[in-house]
């Protein structure tokens, strides 16, 4: 059965460090789709990147950078020199193609983000 | 529109009261999902239209709750008879056709209360 699992519930750094944020999916499927997204204290759902499952490589995006490793399906999440601003709850989720999911996206439990100054 | 729209931004609802979410999907997009984020951060997914037709309705709490997406009108997500355990964030998500896998657009979520 598909599934996201995020290990980390908080984490906790001072700013200036870098952390990285682990997100393990399972799916039978070899079509689909992973995504980050970042829920700040506001409440929205910012969309961070999106990769599919034929791209692993590696992506950089400012401090953002992205991990994708098939071998132990896992998409982990980098920010390098973190700032108060990137305090939030950041979320894995996962989209199947081939299985009859019908594109609902699969989400991970969260990871609470605190950056402390 | 550009974005999705969700009303209300807060529902407050007295236990046993109807509630009723909106959400207008970007136009032209022909996907509509529903998710409930509950109050520890757990994401599920309740149900999604393709155009006004039901496409998934797996994650849906038949009992109390009733969705429709009809034509010229906001979809809409209907909860008869409010439980506690229904205070959530609502977000509802809107896709072109066949990208519904790897596009979705959130809206802002709504948050329902039920005291």
């Amino acid at each position: 059965a598909q599934k996201v699992t995020q290990a980390q519930t908080e984490i906790s750094v001072v700013e200036k460090e870098d952390v990285t944020l682990d997100c393990v999916y399972e799916t039978r499927d070899t079509t689909y789709y992973l995504f980050w997204y970042k829920q700040p204290p506001s409440g929205e759902l910012v969309f961070l990147i999106r990769r599919n499952s034929f791209d692993e490589q590696n992506e950089i995006s400012g401090r953002y950078s992205w991990n994708f490793q098939k071998s132990t399906s896992s998409f982990n999440f980098t920010i390098t020199a973190s700032q108060v601003v990137d305090s939030a709850v950041y979320f894995c989720a996962l989209s199947e193609v081939q299985s009859d999911s019908n594109y609902q996206l699969i989400w991970g439990a969260g990871t609470k983000l605190i950056i402390k100054p | 529109g550009e974005e999705v729209a969700q009303t209300p931004k807060h529902l407050v609802r007295g236990e046993g009261q109807k509630a009723k979410l909106y959400c207008a999907p970007i136009k032209g997009h022909s996907y509509v999902f529903w998710y409930q984020q509950v109050l520890k951060n757990e994401f599920k997914f309740l149900i999604s239209f393709q155009n006004e037709n039901v496409f998934d309705e797996t994650g849906m709490p038949k009992e109390r709750f009733s969705a429709k997406c009809l034509p010229n009108s906001p979809c809409s997500l209907e909860i008869q008879a409010t439980k506690l355990e229904d205070s959530a964030v609502y977000f509802c998500a809107s896709s072109q056709w066949r990208t519904g896998a790897y596009e979705q657009y959130f809206g802002p979520g709504t948050r329902l209360t039920v005291t």
